[in-house]
């Protein structure tokens, strides 16, 4: 089954511990990127990649790290994580960026984080 | 600035009775769009996209929604809604001078019996 998948689904942590979501998806998309959804902000973009080793910043990126090491894996990394990170997280993928064969994203079931 | 605009952000409606999600983007030569529906607790799935073609774009679960330029609008619509379409939509849109789909603040649906 064509699917994206993310762990863990929910996490608690204290802040200042580094955390790792991983995102993996098994569809051979080029295009990788995660979201952060806040209530009344709808979906932001972190960190995007076009492809393998190569990534770039959304809208909201500090405070994040990626990386893009393997096409079907993008890991989302809070090096020391704050309160304002808690949010719900979202990685999806799709065959390509851009306009070019634009396709629709393909989601994860979301990352519920809570830093206290 | 590219935008996708959600007036609604709580729209209530009766059981079978017909609903309208708003949607308005910034005006662009060349964008696609796209309506988005998340269920409590899950991912967002598509529901339907405009890329080219008819303006009328006919989705799954009954929805549809129509591409209107001169409006900059892409509203969604179902005649005739269940207590399974409780969820948020969100509306975005994928510019041609942009890598990201750009999504809306989204709608929470409230179907009440």
């Amino acid at each position: 089954e064509a699917q994206v998948t993310q762990n863990p689904r929910y996490l608690i942590t204290v802040t200042g511990k580094k955390l790792t979501v991983t995102c993996s998806q098994n569809m051979n998309h080029e295009y990788m990127s995660w979201y952060r959804q806040d209530p009344g902000l709808g979906l932001r973009q972190i960190y995007y990649s076009m492809n393998v080793e190569v990534t770039d910043k959304g809208d909201v990126p500090e405070g994040y790290k990626v990386s893009r090491k393997e096409k079907r894996n993008f890991p989302l990394i809070l090096e020391s994580p704050s309160p304002n990170q808690t949010s719900l997280y979202f990685c999806a993928s799709s065959p390509k960026g851009g306009p070019v064969g634009a396709t629709e994203a393909f989601f994860g079931q979301g990352t519920r984080l809570t830093v206290v | 600035a590219q935008s996708v605009t959600q007036l609604d952000s709580q729209v209530p409606v009766f059981e079978e009775a017909p609903v309208e999600l708003r949607c308005n983007y910034s005006s662009s030569v060349s964008v696609y769009l796209f309506w988005y529906v998340q269920y409590p607790n899950q991912g967002l799935q598509l529901l339907l996209k405009y890329l080219s073609g008819s303006t009328l774009v006919k989705g799954i679960n009954g929805f549809e929604a129509e591409f209107n330029k001169s409006q900059t609008s892409f509203h969604l619509r179902k005649p005739s809604v269940h207590i399974s379409d409780t969820a948020e939509y969100f509306c975005a849109a994928l510019y041609s001078s942009a890598s990201k789909i750009i999504f809306g603040s989204g709608t929470r649906l409230s179907i009440r019996p």
